[in-house]
C-alpha cells in the first residue's frame, strides 16, 4: 500500500510554454502533498506544501506566479510551470502524507523529468 | 531553521565490507524525526530506515543501522554486508511536527556510495 504516481514521467517542452504534472495517491487518501526540485547530481529541495482545498504555502524564493499548485482532492495534487524557461529543467518530485498525526511518513512519487528547449 | 549535513559527497566500499555514511543536523526542535533515503539511478526515493528522537534505542533494518547521538545531533548511517544492490545516492532527512500538520523533510546533499566488487 501507500503508491504515489506522477504523470508523465518525462517532458520535453518548448520556451514560454507551461506543462502540467500531476501526483496522484493511487490506494490512500493524500492530507498534504509535497514538491520538491532536484537538480543533476544534487539533493531535493522543497517547493511547496498543498493541503487538499487550501492553497499551497511556498518555499521562501519560489515563484508562486510560475510554480501553480493545486490540490483539488484528497488524491490528486498537480503541479503547473507557467512560461517555462530552460532554467526550469529539473526533477520534480511529489510526496504525499495520509494524516496529520503521521507527519512522518511521507510516500513518494517516481519523479517527473522536465526538459525546457 | 532546521538544516542536514552530509560531509562525505562521495564513499567506497568493497562488496561484503562495512561502510559507515555520516550525517549531522541542527534544530531547536524537541520532537523530530529522522531518516535514511536510498535514491538509485531510476531516481525513485527509498526509506532506508527511521529514527525517532524521543526513542534513545538506535533503529536498525536488517543489514543497515544507524547511530543515533542526540546530543551531538549526530545521525550516521552503518551498511553491513555491503551488496552491488546497494549502490546508490544517500540521504539523510530531517522533519519535525510544525503544529499546522505535515511538513516537508529537509534534505542532506547525499552521499554517493559506490561498492567495489
Amino acid at each position: 500500500g501507500a503508491v504515489v504516481s506522477q504523470h508523465p514521467s518525462w517532458v520535453i517542452c518548448k520556451s514560454g510554454t507551461s506543462v502540467k504534472i500531476e501526483c496522484r495517491s493511487l490506494d490512500f487518501q493524500a492530507t498534504t502533498m509535497f514538491w520538491y526540485r532536484q537538480f543533476p547530481k544534487q539533493s531535493l529541495m522543497l517547493m511547496a506544501t498543498s493541503n487538499e482545498g487550501s492553497k499551497a504555502t511556498y518555499e521562501q524564493g519560489v515563484e508562486k506566479d510560475k510554480f501553480l499548485i493545486n490540490h483539488a482532492s484528497l488524491t490528486l495534487s498537480t503541479l503547473t510551470v507557467t512560461s517555462a524557461h530552460p532554467e526550469d529543467s529539473s526533477f520534480y518530485i511529489c510526496s504525499a502524507s495520509k494524516d496529520r498525526a503521521l507527519f512522518y511518513e511521507q510516500y513518494f512519487g517516481p519523479g517527473t523529468r522536465l526538459t525546457v528547449t | 531553521a532546521q538544516t542536514v549535513t552530509q560531509s562525505q559527497p562521495e564513499m567506497s566500499v568493497q562488496e561484503a565490507e562495512t561502510v559507515t555514511l555520516s550525517c549531522t543536523y541542527d534544530t531547536s526542535e524537541s520532537d523530530y524525526y529522522l531518516f535514511w533515503y536510498k535514491q538509485p539511478p531510476s531516481r525513485q526515493m527509498i526509506l532506508v530506515i527511521r529514527q525517532e528522537a524521543y526513542k534513545q534505542q538506535n533503529a536498525t533494518e536488517n543489514r543497515f543501522s544507524v547511530n543515533f547521538q542526540k546530543a551531538a545531533k549526530s545521525f550516521s548511517l552503518k551498511i553491513s554486508d555491503s551488496q552491488l544492490g546497494d549502490a546508490a545516492m544517500y540521504f539523510c532527512a530531517y522533519v519535525s511536527y510544525s503544529g499546522g500538520g505535515a511538513d516537508g523533510l529537509t534534505f542532506g546533499k547525499g552521499t554517493h556510495l559506490i561498492i567495489q566488487p
